[in-house]
């Protein structure tokens, strides 16, 4: 079975700093993808980023960017010039072919002026 | 992408009755899901809401509570039966774009049982 770890339950980060969440995960499957969704107050999941494990370069959307580790398992999401729209719950997510998605426990972003 | 309408956004019920959630996605999918979240924590999944089939629970999850239909490829109910304090949670939408990978949500229920 799939699981995915976040170990982080909580991080906090000033305004324009930049900060990194961890995320590990565990599959026999070759062919899967990983993501990062947010989840503000608003309960509404928005999807940050997605990660196709067959391409070896880091996905990046605009501040955001992934560290891919293949190897090691590792999905790490970095955050550049944080911002206070950036304060969320932001859940680590993998899915392979069959489609389910197995979700970490989440990780509280706190972003400070 | 899909945008989804989830409703109602919250509700208050005694305890033994039940709700019906309804998922509505602007477009046919063929994967919708429903989860549910505990205030805090991960989204634990329920069960997948197969399209003119009955829908496939995980494990601690049954039919019997969480009765769910699926009549065509973008509507989705799920009931929460004979309701007790300890459903109180949020329950979540999903459906999943099988061509690019991705899942889409509603903004989901919050449902308290009294």
């Amino acid at each position: 079975a799939q699981t995915v770890t976040q170990s982080q339950p909580e991080m906090s980060v000033q305004e324009a700093e930049t900060v990194t969440l961890s995320c590990t995960y565990d599959t026999s499957e070759n062919n899967y993808y990983l993501f990062w969704y947010k989840q503000p107050p608003s309960r509404q999941m928005i999807l940050v980023i997605r990660q196709e494990a067959y391409k070896q370069q880091n996905a990046t959307e605009n501040r955001f960017s992934v560290n891919f580790q293949k190897a090691a398992k590792s999905f790490s999401l970095k955050i550049s010039d944080s911002q206070l729209g950036d304060t969320a719950m932001y859940f680590c997510a993998f899915t392979d072919s069959w489609g389910k998605f197995q979700f970490g426990a989440g990780t509280q972003v706190v972003v400070t002026p | 992408s899909a945008v989804i309408s989830q409703k109602p956004s919250r509700d208050i019920c005694q305890r033994g009755t039940s709700l019906t959630i309804q998922c509505q996605v602007d477009s046919q999918v063929t994967m919708m899901f429903w989860y549910r979240q505990q205030p805090g924590q991960s989204l634990t999944l329920i069960a997948t809401a197969n399209q003119g089939s009955e829908a496939t629970y995980e494990s601690g999850f049954v039919i019997d509570k969480f009765p769910i239909s699926r009549p065509n490829l973008t509507f989705s109910t799920l009931t929460v039966s004979n309701m007790s304090p300890e459903d109180s949670s949020i329950y979540l939408c999903s459906a999943e774009d099988r061509a690019n990978t991705e899942a889409f949500f509603g903004q989901g229920t919050r449902l308290t049982v009294v």
